[in-house]
């Protein structure tokens, strides 16, 4: 089955860059997609298709690949950026997987 | 305005069923994937499966075969998902979602997540 990994946490200071992981466990991991979920409301859709952005989404966050990873980066950090992140892939053995969630501090 | 309403939190008790709505506005329901994604208290997301209203066709997530039934309405433009046989650890947020392009691996369009508490 497809699994994806994500570290547990990031911390952040405000104005600085967050980078989030996302590894797959096969080569060149599918076509990533990547939630913003802040606490008691549901997930927001913050990069499609490994880096393109749905209007409203501000272009401080951004998405990129290289192989069996994917990474989302917030730049400019501010403190509502806060959340839960999930990357989220489709597989044709495994369906639609989720990662397990970063959570992004600001300090 | 893209939307997904869903129906209120429920409490049921362990063996009983759940039904869940979502009614979409501000695109073509018909012609969409229509998915249900759930949440554990503190836990990540989780793929239930989906429907696509206009053929009726659908594909559930393996963990879910033969206790999960999706359904919709399309001249309400509502979709159901029901879970049988509850157990404690069904207690969850459940969303719909759908990517309202048409696509069928993202979800750009989310429902609010009514929770749905399994306990005697």
């Amino acid at each position: 089955s497809y699994v994806l990994t994500q570290p547990p946490s990031v911390s952040v200071a405000p104005g600085k860059t967050a980078t989030i992981t996302c590894g797959g466990n096969k080569n060149a991991i599918k076509s990533v997609h990547w939630y913003q979920q802040k606490t008691g409301q549901a997930p927001v859709l913050v990069v499609y298709d490994d880096a393109d952005r749905p209007s409203g989404i501000p272009e401080r966050f951004s998405g990129s690949k290289s192989g069996n990873t994917a990474t989302l980066t917030i730049s400019g950090v501010e403190a509502g950026d806060e959340a839960d992140y999930y990357c989220q892939v489709w597989d044709s053995t495994s369906d639609y997987v989720f990662g397990p969630g970063t959570k992004v501090a600001v300090l | 305005q893209v939307q997904l309403v869903q129906s209120g939190a429920e409490v049921k008790e362990p063996g009983a069923s759940v039904k869940v709505s979502c009614k979409a506005s501000g695109f073509t329901f018909s012609g969409q994937y229509l998915h249900w994604v759930r949440q554990a208290p503190g836990q990540g997301l989780e793929w239930m499966g989906w429907i696509r209203p206009n053929t009726g066709d659908k594909e559930y997530g393996q963990k879910f075969q033969g206790r999960v039934t999706m359904s919709s309405d399309t001249s309400i433009s509502t979709a159901y998902m029901e879970l049988n046989t509850l157990r404690s650890d069904d207690t969850a947020v459940y969303y719909c979602a759908v990517r309202v392009d048409g696509q069928n691996d993202a979800f750009d369009t989310w429902g609010q997540g009514p929770k749905v508490t399994v306990s005697s």
